[in-house]
C-alpha cells in the first residue's frame, strides 16, 4: 500500500506558485520522497526526490519537514501545462526492491 | 533524463487473443524494469518487477500465467497478456530503473480487447 496521503485536487492561476503538501507519517529512515507527475494518458514524469534535505532542480523544490512526516513540491510560477496529476511516492529501499507504488495523486489544475 | 520506449502505444485486439508489449531502455542498460497498470481516473497499479536474466516477481493478485514478462537483455522487457478478454483493457505502462537508482516511465500502451 501507498504510505502517502494527498489532498485529491487543488486549484492555482497560472504565474502563481503551486505548493502542493503531501503527508508520510510512517516513512522509514532510508526511505525516500519521490514526485512524479502524469500528464493525460501518458507515463509519469519524474521531477524531484529527497530524503532529509530540501531540494531544488530545474522543475521544482521539494522541502522535507524536520521530522520527515510530511513534504510540499513547489512549483514557482506554474503554467498550464502544468495542469497534471501529482503523485507523491515514498520509495521501497532499494535493498527492497525500490519499487515505486503510487497513491492517488493530487490534480492540479492551472487556471488562466 | 534517460528515454524509455514503449511499443506500441496502442492496440486493439480481439477476445482470446494474446497481446505483446514491449519495454526498451533507449540509452542506458536496465537491470530492472516495472510494469504497471492504470484504469481511468485510477492510479496506476504496480503488477510485477522484472529483473534481467531471472524470473520476474509479481505483486499479490496478479496472475502470473496471465501476464508472461520477459527481461531477457539489459535493455528489454515485454509483457505478454495472455488470453486476454474485455476485462484486461487498460493502460499499460512500464518503468526502467537506472544505475543511479532513478526511475523513468514508458509513454503507456492503451490496450482495447474486443
Amino acid at each position: 500500500d501507498a504510505k502517502t496521503t494527498q489532498p485529491p485536487s487543488m486549484d492555482c492561476a497560472e504565474g502563481r506558485a503551486a505548493n502542493l503538501p503531501c503527508n508520510h507519517s510512517t516513512i522509514s529512515g532510508n526511505e525516500y520522497v519521490y514526485w512524479y507527475r502524469q500528464i493525460h494518458s501518458q507515463g509519469p514524469q519524474y521531477i524531484i526526490h529527497g530524503l532529509k534535505n530540501n531540494e531544488t532542480n530545474e522543475m521544482a523544490s521539494l522541502i522535507i519537514t524536520e521530522d520527515r512526516k510530511s513534504s510540499t513540491l513547489i512549483l514557482p510560477h506554474a503554467t498550464l501545462r502544468d495542469t497534471a496529476v501529482y503523485y507523491c511516492i515514498v520509495r521501497v529501499p532499494y535493498n527492497q526492491g525500490g519499487k515505486l507504488i503510487f497513491g492517488q495523486g493530487t490534480e492540479l489544475s492551472v487556471k488562466p | 533524463g534517460a528515454v524509455v520506449s514503449q511499443h506500441p502505444s496502442r492496440v486493439i485486439c480481439k477476445s482470446g487473443t494474446s497481446v505483446k508489449i514491449e519495454c526498451r531502455s533507449l540509452d542506458f542498460q536496465a537491470t530492472t524494469m516495472f510494469w504497471y497498470r492504470q484504469f481511468p481516473k485510477k492510479s496506476l497499479m504496480l503488477m510485477a518487477t522484472s529483473n534481467e536474466g531471472s524470473k520476474a516477481t509479481y505483486e499479490q493478485g496478479v496472475e502470473k500465467d496471465k501476464f508472461l514478462i520477459n527481461h531477457a537483455s539489459l535493455t528489454l522487457s515485454t509483457l505478454t497478456v495472455t488470453s486476454a478478454h474485455p476485462e484486461d483493457s487498460s493502460f499499460y505502462i512500464c518503468s526502467a530503473r537506472t544505475t543511479n537508482e532513478k526511475l523513468f516511465f514508458g509513454s503507456g500502451t492503451q490496450l482495447s480487447v474486443l
